[in-house]
Parts: C-alpha cells; structure tokens; sequence
C-alpha cells in the first residue's frame, strides 16, 4: 500500500538527549514537510523539502535539524538546544504539482 | 508573518443540529485546504478551494471560498457522531507547499 510511515510511534527520552525520528514514503512524492502539534494548537512547520539534498526551515527550525538524502526519506532529530520537545510530531509529503498532503500517523515525543 | 484566524475553538453540537467553521485573513490567498484530525488521529484532506466565491459540496459538508479570497467556511449539515474531530484550514499564501499556515482549528463534539 501507497503511503507515509513514521516511526516511532511514542518515545520518551531523557532531557539533553538527542532523538531521530524517522518518515518514509513510497507515494513518490517530491515534497516533504515536518510539522509539530501542541494541544489546542494548529500544525507549525519545522522543515521542508522539495527535492533531494535541499530543504528549508519551517516557523520554528530551532533546536531541530533535517537531512533528505533519498526522496523517500525525511528524517528529523530533534537536538538538545530544543527547549520544549514534548509534542506530536508529523510527517507529510505532497506532489510538487499539488497542493493535497498526505500525514503519517505521527510520533509523540515526550522528554522526561 | 502572515497568520490565519480559526473559529469558533471548540463546538458542541446535538446530533443532527447544523456545524459551520470559519477561517479569516488578513491578505488574499493563493489557495485554501481544509483538514480533519480524528481524535488520536493524522489530519486528512478534505478539499483544496482555489477561486474566488467557489462553492465545493461533499455530502453534508459545504465548502466556501470568499469572493476576495481572505476567508473560508465548512459547513456541515445535520451532523453524526461520525462527525467529531478537529478541522482546520491551511492557508496558502503563494509559491510552495512551504508557505502553508494552519489555523488552530475546530474542535467538534457531537451529542448522540
């Protein structure tokens, strides 16, 4: 089946750790985003990429970084100098030509 | 940077009685989505409008785009308890995917 993984699920990590969660998708989209959800709250974008080997900072790049080597796959760490980690975090991918994104089903992060 | 008004926040609503959301900004738009999140869920499209006055219909659900294209309405008509969930809109104010900003949402619960 066609469509966008993430993984893990959940994750709990200590404060000062760094922690990479990984997005894959098989619907050969060029584009690729990352956004974060806090409760009450829209979706903010961290990264994104249009095609391999480029991306660009969201609203809230800070503390968080990218790497798009393959254009199936988009991971993102979320490093130390990230203040406030805890939230649910969600790939997307969409076809450069449209504008409809498809969400995988999340990660939900929480630092302790 | 460029902001996008949701209301209401949260809506309880009878089952059967009428829902609508609206989504306000300040400068013209490219184009606008409209999302649903399930609760625990990932957001999904729903429909993208892309010209001004544009009326889109789904069922029970009426999608408006504004004549000057800076506002947009979901209106869903006799709702079910199938119904409940977050929508949002994403605003898309020219160029990229990247320059999509999502609403805060609205939370929708329905009453059996």
């Amino acid at each position: 089946d066609g469509g966008i993984t993430q993984s893990p699920k959940y994750l709990f990590r200590k404060e000062g750790q760094n922690v990479t969660l990984s997005c894959e998708q098989n619907l050969n989209h060029d584009a690729m985003y990352w956004y974060r959800q806090d409760p009450g709250q829209g979706l903010r974008l961290i990264y994104y990429s249009q095609i391999v080997n480029d991306f660009q900072k969201g609203d809230i790049a800070e503390g968080y970084s990218v790497s798009r080597e393959k254009k199936e796959s988009f991971p993102l760490t979320v490093t130390s100098a990230q203040k406030n980690p805890t939230a649910f975090y969600l790939c997307a991918s969409s076809m450069r030509s449209t504008g409809e994104l498809f969400f995988g089903e999340g990660s939900r992060l929480t630092v302790l | 940077g460029q902001q996008v008004m949701q209301i209401p926040q949260y809506q309880h609503v009878q089952e059967g009685e009428d829902f609508t959301t609206y989504c306000n900004s300040s400068t013209t738009l490219s184009n606008i989505q409209w999302y649903k999140q399930r609760p625990g869920g990932h957001p999904v499209f729903l429909i993208q409008l892309v010209k001004s006055g544009e009326v889109k219909k789904q069922k029970r659900l009426t999608f408006q785009f504004g004549e000057a294209k800076k506002n947009s309405s979901l209106h869903i008509t006799a709702t079910q308890t199938t119904d409940v969930g977050t929508y949002f809109c994403a605003a898309n104010y020219g160029g990229s995917q990247g320059n999509l900003i999502f609403g805060k949402g609205t939370k929708l619960s329905v009453k059996p």
